[in-house]
């Protein structure tokens, strides 16, 4: 079993709908959850982060967070094109040091 | 430029030479971090480190590869007699603090010919 797993996708969504991207972590005592999105060719972007269980807005974004079912996701509300990347889950772990453990990636596409 | 920079963006080098990748941290920062990214594969960590310590070096290579983050000047990821399996984009990430949000630089590519 992968320490954080992803759906790789293509996600299509069409535009103005909502894009909801999944992430499950292994782990049970991992305790940071990081969402970060990566355009082709260029280094991964911060988007969001979520510490404790529930939701966490900003903006179109929205961050999930169930440690009881080990689940994290990211919603985006009206997508737009400009959305259209790959999406990384990334975990601390519980025993490891600063170090981020990333899934393999879900590719978003948003079709005008 | 207040974010991290890493240079050079790009770098070829022929099999057997080395290679030296720097990174300069977000103004602030003291914590460093490399990730590797193979063509059609994840991020993968592969050290950690803080000014003039290594804390984590759980993901590098047995041979070849150092890292280092001297008290002045950028980090360095040195790769020693590069062989083909070592091209990839290198990402650098500093934070404020262990376990804090990480912000990545733009990236080198590395292409071994």
């Amino acid at each position: 079993q992968k320490e954080v797993e992803q759906n790789s996708g293509p996600l299509s969504v069409p535009e103005g709908a909502i894009a909801s991207l999944n992430c499950t972590y292994s782990d049970r005592g991992s305790q940071s959850f990081f969402w970060y999105r990566q355009y082709s060719g260029k280094s991964p972007e911060l988007i969001m982060f979520i510490y404790s269980n529930g939701d966490k807005e900003d903006g179109r974004f929205t961050a999930q967070l169930n440690k009881a079912s080990q689940y994290v996701s990211l919603l985006i509300r009206d997508s737009q094109p400009s959305d259209s990347a790959t999406y990384l889950c990334a975990v601390h772990g519980s025993s490891n040091t600063g170090k981020l453990i990333f899934g393999q990636g879900t590719t978003l596409q948003v079709k005008p | 430029n207040a974010g991290v920079m890493q240079n050079p963006r790009h770098l070829v080098r022929r099999r057997g030479q080395e290679a030296r990748l720097r990174c300069s941290p977000m103004k602030g920062h003291s914590h460093v971090y490399w990730y590797r990214q193979l063509p059609e594969e994840g991020l993968k960590f592969m050290v950690y480190l803080q000014k003039e310590n290594i804390i984590d070096e759980s993901g590098m290579p047995k041979e070849r590869f150092s890292a280092e983050f001297p008290k002045e000047g950028p980090s360095i990821l040195r790769i020693q007699q590069v062989v083909r399996g070592d091209s990839a984009a290198y990402f650098c990430a500093s934070s404020e603090r262990e376990r804090a949000e990480q912000f990545f630089g733009p990236g080198t590519r590395l292409t071994v010919l």
